[in-house]
């Protein structure tokens, strides 16, 4: 158990609505990254962040925003959502460089 | 342009034989490759990884080989068990430059009892 938290866990919202979604974490793990996985294209890299304040986009960044002000917490952002970003979303951290990455349980979010 | 690649999407096996899941690679900066295991409505879980300083790594049922001049590397699992029946996705990072993690598009493997 890596102690991460991902909530909610399941969503259901409407198109052009804001979501946010939380990854939370216990151990002070520097590294944390969100994923989204759809059938097809396995898991893909959404952002990531190696550090408070500092973040990076991935292979799908666009319609996403993260924010990291604390250690523990890293947020997901979709300003207006569309049907395109339903999916299951997974927080992932690592302690650092060639470590595995363990993944929180994700957090199912439907866009109607 | 996806640095990852599984070709096969699914794979079955008879329980007791051997599961070979295949990973191709496209960027010549990763040198470090994971395997994780995931169940329908869990987070992936980690199995096995390899360092590019070596071409093999073997923990109990499962042992992962690395053919950098190909950009390949496979995952062997002996003997297959009906457990093993998840979807594997094989990982790739660099170990200086970017902190991604890149992976795959999955297999699904099913072990037939």
């Amino acid at each position: 158990d890596a102690g991460i938290t991902q909530s909610p866990r399941h969503k259901v919202t409407e198109t052009g609505t804001p979501v946010t979604l939380r990854c939370h974490q216990t151990e002070n793990h520097r590294y944390m990254y969100w994923y989204r996985q759809d059938p097809g294209h396995g898991l893909r890299l959404i952002h990531y962040s190696y550090g408070v304040k500092d973040t990076d986009k991935g292979e799908v960044s666009d319609g996403y925003s993260v924010s990291r002000s604390k250690t523990e917490d890293f947020l997901l952002t979709l300003e207006s959502a569309t049907s395109s970003q339903t999916s299951v979303y997974f927080c992932a951290i690592t302690q650092g460089r060639a470590g595995e990455l363990f993944f929180g349980e994700g957090s199912r979010l439907t866009v109607l | 342009d996806q640095q990852v690649k599984q070709n096969s999407p699914s794979l079955s096996v008879q329980e007791g034989r051997i599961s070979i899941l295949n990973c191709d690679y496209t960027n010549s900066m990763f040198d470090y490759f994971l395997w994780y295991k995931k169940y329908p409505a869990e987070g992936p879980t980690f199995l096995i990884s390899i360092s590019s300083i070596k071409d093999k790594n073997e923990d109990g049922r499962f042992t992962v080989f690395l053919n950098k001049s190909a950009k390949h590397l496979s995952l062997h699992i002996v003997p297959s068990q009906p457990g093993d029946s998840a979807v594997y996705f094989c990982a790739a990072t660099p170990t200086s430059g970017t902190y991604k993690y890149i992976f795959g598009t999955g297999t699904r493997l099913k072990v037939l009892a």
